[in-house]
């Protein structure tokens, strides 16, 4: 199993730029989210999905558009990219909703926007 | 919403000494869990807690869920320098709250 796929690892976008950070899960998990991570501010829950076809906001979600069209992946798209949006993104995804189960994550995506 | 408060924010030691990190939330938890990310790297599921009172022990690390299901502790005893990293709790309100929040994570540093 690969797990959690992320992509790109590394990517520099201009502002006003758009794009889409990729993540893909081979598990069946139930459970998929998006986090960014800045220093000092910890985990920030962007958007996240409990299930095909059903998203919600987390957090942070101003700037960031979701959709969850098959359980296994759940895009993170940048609309408008802006200074602010340069981070680590993370993308998670959990067996379950109904029983607490672990996170499991992607190797992240560093994301500079200039 | 849901606030999960984590102190310290930074704690560097000496190799051999004790450490330990506190996670405080705003609201009762359903479950708390525990990862570790290495610099550079993601984080990483250590443990969860369900039970109020709840103390799991991993080898040198403890785990506590206080009574009230609010709050939660890690405990190292003597680290090593293949503790170094950032320790974060997570919780879930539980019921139909879905959402794992984070504490902002405590930054261990071991000086050999």
């Amino acid at each position: 199993n690969a797990g959690v796929t992320q992509t790109p690892k590394f990517q520099v976008l201009k502002t006003g730029q758009s794009m889409t950070l990729q993540c893909a899960q081979d598990m069946n998990h139930e459970y998929m989210s998006w986090y960014r991570q800045d220093p000092g501010m910890g985990l920030r829950l962007i958007h996240y999905s409990v299930g095909a076809g059903i998203t919600d906001q987390g957090e942070v979600p101003n700037g960031y558009n979701v959709s969850r069209s098959t359980t296994e992946d759940f895009p993170l798209r940048l609309l408008s990219a802006a200074p602010s949006q340069t981070s680590v993104y993370f993308c998670a995804s959990s067996y379950s909703v109904q029983v607490n189960t672990e996170a499991f994550f992607g190797q992240g995506t560093r994301l500079t926007v200039v | 919403g849901q606030q999960v408060m984590q102190i310290p924010q930074y704690q560097h030691v000496q190799e051999g000494e004790d450490f330990t990190t506190y996670c405080n939330s705003s609201t009762t938890l359903s479950n708390i869990q525990w990862y570790k990310q290495r610099p550079g790297g993601h984080p990483v599921f250590l443990i969860q807690l369900v039970k109020s009172g709840e103390v799991k022990k991993q080898k040198r690390l403890t785990f506590q869920f206080g009574e009230a299901k609010k709050n939660s502790s890690l405990h190292i005893t003597a680290t090593q320098t293949t503790d170094v990293g950032t320790y974060f709790c997570a919780g879930r309100r539980g019921g139909s709250n879905y959402k794992l929040t984070f504490g902002k994570g405590t930054l261990l540093t071991v000086n050999p």
